[in-house]
């Protein structure tokens, strides 16, 4: 199966600033999704990230907010704008393997806001 | 209609027993229902997974058991053991809405000696 790389693994960031999440994967995926995962709580789907093309976003995300990038197949970036406390969680990229058609993730970026 | 609904949030289970964790979904759209393993300060891993023209798939000590016309499934782990303790999530796609997982609430499973 494909491995994701994604980091960085954790950090500690100020209000009111951004980071920016990257996820490598180590070979071509069709599908690239972004997940945000609160502490002891289920994931939620915040975007796909399609290839060339804006991001779909679901339903309570927006791009001001969660811009996302996928400038090739094997790469994309989360960027957490304008952070505040409330965004304080993990969150983990995935992608669907196009030999098996399986959902993987990466090993998720644990993030907290003071 | 998105939602998936697991039981029970937490579990315990001795050594050697049988641990059972369920799910049941509304959208009979779904096609596709796997499990994911989760250990702390990792991401989810997929650990075994069932289409619903199949009522259940065996992979060495975990088995789906799916149950179509009630809309439940549920992940049996065979002869626990205590390197299973690990959180569980049951999910549910369908190839029409691009393979976006719904996920379950998660169950958190300890495994004692």
């Amino acid at each position: 199966s494909a491995v994701i790389s994604q980091k960085p693994s954790r950090d500690i960031c100020q209000r009111g600033t951004s980071l920016t999440i990257q996820c490598q994967v180590d070979s071509q995926v069709t599908m690239m999704f972004w997940y945000r995962q609160q502490p002891g709580q289920s994931l939620t789907l915040i975007a796909t990230a399609n290839q060339g093309s804006e991001a779909t976003y679901e339903s309570g995300f927006v791009i001001d907010k969660f811009p996302i990038s996928r400038p090739n197949l094997t790469f994309s970036t989360l960027t957490v704008s304008n952070m505040s406390p409330e965004d304080s969680s993990i969150y983990l990229c995935s992608g669907r393997d196009t030999a098996n058609e399986k959902l993987f993730f990466g090993s998720g970026t644990q993030l907290s806001v003071l | 209609q998105q939602q998936v609904k697991q039981s029970p949030q937490s579990l315990i289970v001795q050594k050697g027993g049988i641990s059972i964790i369920n799910c049941a979904y509304e959208n009979t759209a779904f096609d596709y229902f796997p499990w994911y393993q989760q250990f702390p300060g990792k991401g989810p891993a997929l650990l075994i997974a069932i289409r619903p023209d199949v009522s259940e798939k065996k992979e060495g000590r975990f088995t789906i058991s799916f149950n179509k016309s009630a809309k439940q499934f549920s992940l049996h782990i065979m002869d626990s053991q205590p390197g299973d303790s690990a959180t569980y999530f049951c999910a549910a796609s369908m190839l029409g809405g691009g393979n976006k997982l719904t996920f379950g609430t998660g169950t958190q499973l300890k495994v004692e000696l």
